[in-house]
């Protein structure tokens, strides 16, 4: 069964610039959250998706958006990027609704310059 | 409110034992999770414990919880080198899929 697979793992986007990140669930889970880790705030929920409505989002700005495919796969995009937004960028998958266990993948690598 | 503290960083030998430790502030955290991060990678989950469990093992991993205290530990029996890495703490609540991690914890193995 594959895991968690997120893409592209690394890259390097210009302040002012969007980014879209990508995340594949594994086979059969309904539920995306997007995470951002970074050496000075650590692990922080951005959102949450499952059957493609986002039911739950942290503390960040509207420059950060989400979505959900019907085929559970989802995408996160930053707009006019900053400096702060370098970090790295964790999906978990999740089977259904109710909390359970929650599988990441190896996370995209953000580096805005 | 939500907030998950652990120690920075623990240091033992090889062979001997570890306790990760971690205090949380909700009281309504129904999932607790030890997930476990090496260099340059994602977020592997280890273990995790229901709220209304007291102790689970599973194999060299005990996790214990105290829930009157909030305080949930991680022991790593007969600790590794390839255990080298870093440990985070995280709760949720049973209806919504957010974690909340703890600061994490380096641990650090000596040969």
């Amino acid at each position: 069964k594959a895991g968690v697979t997120q893409t592209p793992r690394y890259l390097i986007k210009t302040r002012g610039q969007q980014v879209t990140l990508s995340c594949s669930p594994i086979s059969g889970h309904r539920s995306v959250s997007w995470y951002q880790q970074t050496p000075g705030q650590g692990l922080q929920f951005l959102f949450e998706y499952f059957s493609e409505t986002q039911r739950n989002k942290g503390n960040f700005p509207g420059r950060f958006s989400g979505r959900q495919f019907s085929n559970s796969r989802s995408e996160m995009n930053v707009s006019t990027l900053e400096l702060g937004d370098s970090a790295l960028y964790l999906c978990a998958s999740s089977p259904g609704p109710a909390n359970t266990e929650a599988f990441f993948g190896q996370g995209t690598r953000l580096t805005v310059v | 409110g939500e907030d998950v503290e652990q120690s920075l960083f623990l240091s033992v030998r090889e062979g001997d034992s570890s306790v990760i430790n971690c205090t949380y502030t909700d009281s309504s955290s129904t999932y607790l999770y030890w997930y476990k991060q090496e260099p340059g990678a994602g977020l592997q989950l280890l273990t995790y414990i229901f709220s209304n469990m007291d102790m689970k093992q599973d194999q060299r991993l005990t996790v214990l919880l105290n829930k009157k205290d909030k305080h949930l530990s991680l022991r790593i029996a007969d600790t590794q080198t390839g255990d080298s890495a870093i440990y985070f703490c995280a709760e949720t609540l049973e209806r919504y899929q957010k974690v909340t991690f703890g600061t994490g914890t380096k641990l650090q193995v000596i040969p």
